[in-house]
């Protein structure tokens, strides 16, 4: 199984909305990773988790928060969120936080703010 | 500090052509480079890859050579497909002790039968 699985694929939610995103992954992988892209640009590290552990927050703001709560789990938290907000979301795993590690990447949610 | 520049698309090519994809990067230490390909409307998946100068990664016919002289990570294919119609990302992988993916802004790739 070399899968990263992100639920929803979509979601719709509204400024006053609480909603989380789920990953999953069972390649045994301890560093986990959320990225969000914009449209036609690449994507943007948000935040790394190393041994279920947070190690990398790119000061991203408050309304984003991250959890993992096992090993092989990611969620991402979301409260109070803008519409410029609105992005692809994705959720990414590597064997560990090592440059030369392979980042398996998950189909990603597509989020929308309104 | 890190980064990574790919050429502007979009490269549009008919069937058969070869294809090269410029990238280069600037990173202190030692980089491992990547490339990534995004088909429409999902996520990311890799491409190749290359840890050390002078490797040579290769997948699907696509190949990259790790070039530390010219600090570059060009992507070649002898024969594209209308299925290779894609955005493919070079990244790079830090060593400065924070191991983040560095992405260029990616290249759009139209392959036309």
């Amino acid at each position: 199984d070399t899968e990263v699985t992100q639920t929803p694929k979509h979601l719709v939610m509204g400024m006053t909305n609480k909603k989380s995103l789920k990953c999953e992954q069972h390649m045994g992988h301890r560093a986990m990773y959320w990225y969000k892209q914009k449209a036609k640009k690449p994507p943007e590290l948000m935040f790394v988790y190393s041994y279920e552990k947070l190690s990398i927050n790119e000061s991203v703001p408050s309304r984003f928060s991250p959890e993992c709560p096992n090993s092989s789990l990611l969620n991402l938290h979301l409260h109070a969120l803008q519409p410029e907000d609105s992005a692809l979301y994705l959720c990414a795993s590597s064997q560990i936080l090592n440059p030369a590690s392979d980042a398996f990447f998950g189909q990603g949610t597509r989020l929308t703010v309104v | 500090g890190n980064s990574v520049t790919q050429m502007e698309g979009p490269v549009t090519l008919s069937e058969e052509a070869f294809l090269t994809i410029n990238c280069t990067y600037t990173a202190t230490g030692y980089p491992s480079l990547f490339w990534y390909v995004q088909y429409p409307g999902e996520g990311l998946q890799l491409l190749l890859k290359a840890t050390k100068a002078d490797d040579k990664g290769s997948n699907k016919g696509f190949e990259a050579t790790y070039r530390k002289e010219t600090t570059s990570f060009h992507l070649e294919k002898g024969s594209v497909q209308v299925s290779d119609s894609a955005v493919y990302f070079c990244a790079l992988s830090t060593t400065s002790g924070t191991y983040k993916y560095i992405f260029g802004t990616g290249t759009r790739l139209k392959v036309l039968a």
